[in-house]
């Protein structure tokens, strides 16, 4: 079976732009996660969905963040506008027992803002 | 405010060589997770400790969670440069329902 498919692997883009990051979490996995990982501050919960429905956002930074789950097979994280200090690597995991369960990451979607 | 701290940040050391990682929190975890990433890569599981005491074996890599479930250690044996990677520790601090990650410890084992 296929993996956390993340898309796209790479995004250079200048402030101000919309970024638009996509996952698809693994079949019957209930739980998808949103991280974000930079070397200051580690890998960081911004928000996790539950039957598609959000749980906890409150690791959102700000009002530019905002995440969707349409259906069970897609994800997407947005940021509008983007600004540099939002250059990280954007992981998305799935998990068939929640936040406290195995977490299958994908292989994430490096973004950088100049 | 760091909810889990690991140490060391960074470890070097020849192959061959034992080592152990550390992960500490001041607040009880319900469970805890280790797991590894390579460059370029996410996050991949290694081992779920639920009980204090508990101690698991994966091959050379020996993992202890503490009595009182406030810390954890990873403890390699005659590590190999496929060891090398960033070793992270998740907890569900608090009983919060979803898992913090802790800084990490990168390591590098040189041949």
């Amino acid at each position: 079976d296929a993996g956390v498919i993340q898309s796209p692997r790479h995004e250079v883009t200048e402030m101000g732009q919309e970024v638009t990051l996509r996952c698809k979490p693994i079949s019957g996995h209930d739980y998808l996660f949103w991280y974000r990982q930079t070397m200051m501050r580690g890998l960081e919960l911004l928000i996790y969905f539950n039957n598609n429905v959000p749980i906890d956002d409150s690791g959102m930074p700000e009002d530019r963040f905002s995440a969707k789950m349409p259906n069970a097979s897609f994800s997407t994280l947005k940021i509008q506008p983007s600004e540099p200090r939002d250059s990280a690597v954007y992981f998305c995991a799935s998990s068939l027992t929640g936040g406290t369960g195995e977490l299958f990451f994908g292989e994430g979607s490096r973004l950088t803002v100049l | 405010t760091q909810l889990l701290e690991q140490s060391p940040q960074f470890l070097s050391i020849q192959e061959g060589e034992n080592l152990t990682v550390y992960c500490n929190s001041s607040s009880v975890f319900s469970s805890l997770q280790w797991y590894r990433q390579e460059p370029g890569e996410g996050p991949v599981l290694l081992v779920t400790v639920v009980t204090g005491g508990e101690v698991k074996k994966l091959k050379r890599l020996t993992f202890q969670f503490g009595d009182a479930r406030k810390d954890s250690s990873l403890h390699i044996t005659a590590a190999q440069p496929g060891d090398t990677g960033l070793y992270l520790c998740a907890g569900d601090v608090g009983g919060a329902g979803k898992s913090t990650f802790g800084d990490g410890t990168t390591l590098t084992v040189k041949p």
